[in-house]
C-alpha cells in the first residue's frame, strides 16, 4: 500500500535556527515527490517536484532533497513567515492519485 | 495568469441536505482533481477527471460524485451530507500526470 509519513509533526524553531524536515514514503514506483506549502484555512501552494533519488531542488531559504526511500525539506535561517504546514505527497507510477502526509506544522518565532 | 478558482468559499449545510461544490481549472489544464483535508490532517484523494472522464477514485462513499465539463470545469457533488463530511474541500487542477497546483478550497460546515 502507498504510504506517505511525515516527521516531526510540530516543530518550533527560533528565528535564524536551521532544521529539517522529514517524509519517508512507499510506493510501488515513484513518479514524483512533491512539497506543498499551506497557511492555516488556504489550499496548498505548491514548492517543489522531485523526481529521482539524488535530486535537489532549491527556493529562498528552502531546500529539497530525495533518495529512495524518503525527501527531505531543509530550512535554512528561518523567518517568522515560514510558519505554515508543510506537506509531502507522492504519485506513483501507475495512476494519478497524489498521497499525501499529515504534515509537518512549522512555527518560527521571532 | 488566473489560478484554480473555487466557489462558494465557504457553506453552512445541516444534516441530509445535498452540496455542489465548484472548480475552474488554470487554463490550458485538462485534469481535475478532488480532496478532502480534515482539520490536522493532509488532503484525502476523492476523485480524478481527465477530459470528462473519471480516471482515479479514491475510498468514499457513492454520496460522493462528481462531472467535468467541456470547459474543463468540475464539481463536487456530495448527497445525504453527515457531520463527519465538515471538511475543507480541495480542487486541483494539473497536465497530465504532472504537478498538481490547487485552489483555495471550499470550507463545509455540516450542523
Amino acid at each position: 500500500e502507498d504510504q506517505v509519513t511525515q516527521s516531526p509533526e510540530a516543530l518550533r524553531l527560533q528565528e535564524g535556527e536551521s532544521s529539517s524536515l522529514n517524509c519517508s514514503y512507499t510506493v510501488s514506483g515513484l513518479r514524483g515527490l512533491f512539497w506543498y506549502r499551506q497557511d492555516p484555512g488556504k489550499g496548498p501552494e505548491f514548492l517543489f517536484t522531485l523526481y529521482s533519488a539524488g535530486e535537489e531542488k532549491e527556493k529562498e531559504r528552502l531546500k529539497a532533497t530525495l533518495t529512495k526511500k524518503e525527501s527531505f525539506l531543509h530550512i535554512t535561517a528561518p523567518k517568522p513567515e515560514d510558519s505554515a504546514t508543510y506537506l509531502c505527497a507522492v504519485q506513483a507510477a501507475t495512476g494519478n492519485q497524489f498521497y499525501f502526509g499529515t504534515g509537518t506544522s512549522l512555527t518560527v518565532i521571532p | 495568469d488566473a489560478g484554480v478558482t473555487q466557489s462558494p468559499t465557504h457553506l453552512i449545510k445541516t444534516r441530509g441536505q445535498h452540496v455542489t461544490l465548484r472548480c475552474s481549472p488554470i487554463s490550458g489544464h485538462k485534469s481535475v482533481s478532488w480532496y478532502q483535508q480534515v482539520l490536522g490532517q493532509g488532503p484525502q484523494f476523492i476523485f480524478q477527471y481527465y477530459e470528462k472522464e473519471e480516471r482515479g477514485r479514491g475510498n468514499f462513499p457513492d454520496r460522493f460524485s462528481a462531472r467535468q465539463f467541456p470547459n474543463y470545469s468540475s464539481e463536487l457533488n456530495v448527497n445525504a451530507l453527515l457531520l463527519g463530511d465538515s471538511a475543507l474541500y480541495l480542487c486541483a487542477s494539473s497536465f497530465p500526470g504532472e504537478t498538481q497546483y490547487f485552489g483555495p478550497g471550499t470550507r463545509l460546515l455540516v450542523l
